[in-house]
C-alpha cells in the first residue's frame, strides 16, 4: 500500500524568505501523480503544484517549485519570497495511476512572520 | 462558472441515525470524488464516482456508501453513525478519473457533528 508523510507538523517563515516543505512516500507503483494542497482557514483545498511521475523535470508555478527525487521517493515543496498569504496548512498527495485513489500525508501548517 | 457545492454546510445528528450528503460538481465535470477530515486521522479518501459508476474506495466500513446520478450530482451516506464519524466531509470534482492525474476542485465541505 503506499503512504505518505510529512515529518513536519509546524513550520514558520519569515515574509519574503524561502521556506521547505518535506514530504516522503513509498510506492511500488511506477506510474503516479504527486500533488501539494494548500488548505486555508476556510478548509476549501487548493492545488499549489502536481508533478508527473514519469517526468523528471521539477514542477514551478511562480513562487512555488518542487525538488522531486523519484529514487528517493522525495517530493519537497519550495515557496519562495513567501507572504502572509501563504499561511495555511499543506498537504502533500499521491495519486495512483493504477487505482486513482489519492493518499494524502498528515500535514503541515506554515505560518508566515510579518 | 460555479465551483463545487456541497450542501449541507453544517449539521448535528445523533448516534445510530444516517446523513445524506450532496455535491453538485462544476459543469460538465463528471469525476466526483469524497474524503473525511479529521484532527486524528487526517484527510482519506472515501471513493470516487465518474459516469455514475463508482471507480475505487478508500478502507471505509460498509456504513460509508455513496452513489452519482446522470447530471454528475452525487451523495454520500452514511448509516448508523458513530461518534467517531464527526468529520469535516470534502467533495471534489474533475473532467476525467482522478486516475489521469488531473487537476480536481474540491468544495468548502460539510462539517458532520455526531452526538
Amino acid at each position: 500500500a503506499q503512504t505518505v508523510t510529512q515529518s513536519q507538523p509546524e513550520m514558520s517563515v519569515q515574509e519574503a524568505e524561502t521556506v521547505t516543505l518535506s514530504c516522503t512516500y513509498d510506492t511500488s507503483e511506477s506510474d503516479y501523480y504527486l500533488f501539494w494542497y494548500k488548505q486555508p482557514p476556510s478548509r476549501q483545498m487548493i492545488l499549489v503544484i502536481r508533478q508527473e511521475a514519469y517526468k523528471q523535470q521539477n514542477a514551478t508555478e511562480n513562487r512555488f517549485s518542487v525538488n522531486f527525487q523519484k529514487a528517493a521517493k522525495s517530493f519537497s515543496l519550495k515557496i519562495s519570497d513567501s507572504q502572509l498569504g501563504d499561511a495555511a496548512m499543506y498537504f502533500c498527495a499521491y495519486g495512483s495511476s493504477n487505482t486513482g485513489k489519492l493518499i494524502f500525508g498528515q500535514g503541515t501548517t506554515l505560518q508566515v512572520k510579518p | 462558472k460555479a465551483g463545487v457545492t456541497q450542501t449541507p454546510r453544517y449539521l448535528i445528528k445523533t448516534r445510530g441515525q444516517q446523513v445524506t450528503l450532496s455535491c453538485s460538481p462544476i459543469s460538465g465535470h463528471r469525476s466526483v470524488s469524497w474524503y473525511q477530515q479529521t484532527p486524528g486521522q487526517g484527510l482519506q479518501f472515501l471513493f470516487e464516482y465518474f459516469s455514475e459508476t463508482q471507480r475505487n474506495k478508500g478502507n471505509f466500513p460498509g456504513r460509508f456508501s455513496g452513489r452519482q446520478f446522470s447530471n454528475s450530482r452525487s451523495e454520500m451516506n452514511v448509516s448508523t453513525l458513530e461518534l467517531g464519524d464527526s468529520a469535516l466531509y470534502l467533495c471534489a470534482s474533475s473532467l476525467v478519473p482522478l486516475s489521469s492525474g488531473n487537476t480536481i476542485y474540491f468544495g468548502e465541505g460539510s462539517w458532520l457533528t455526531v452526538v
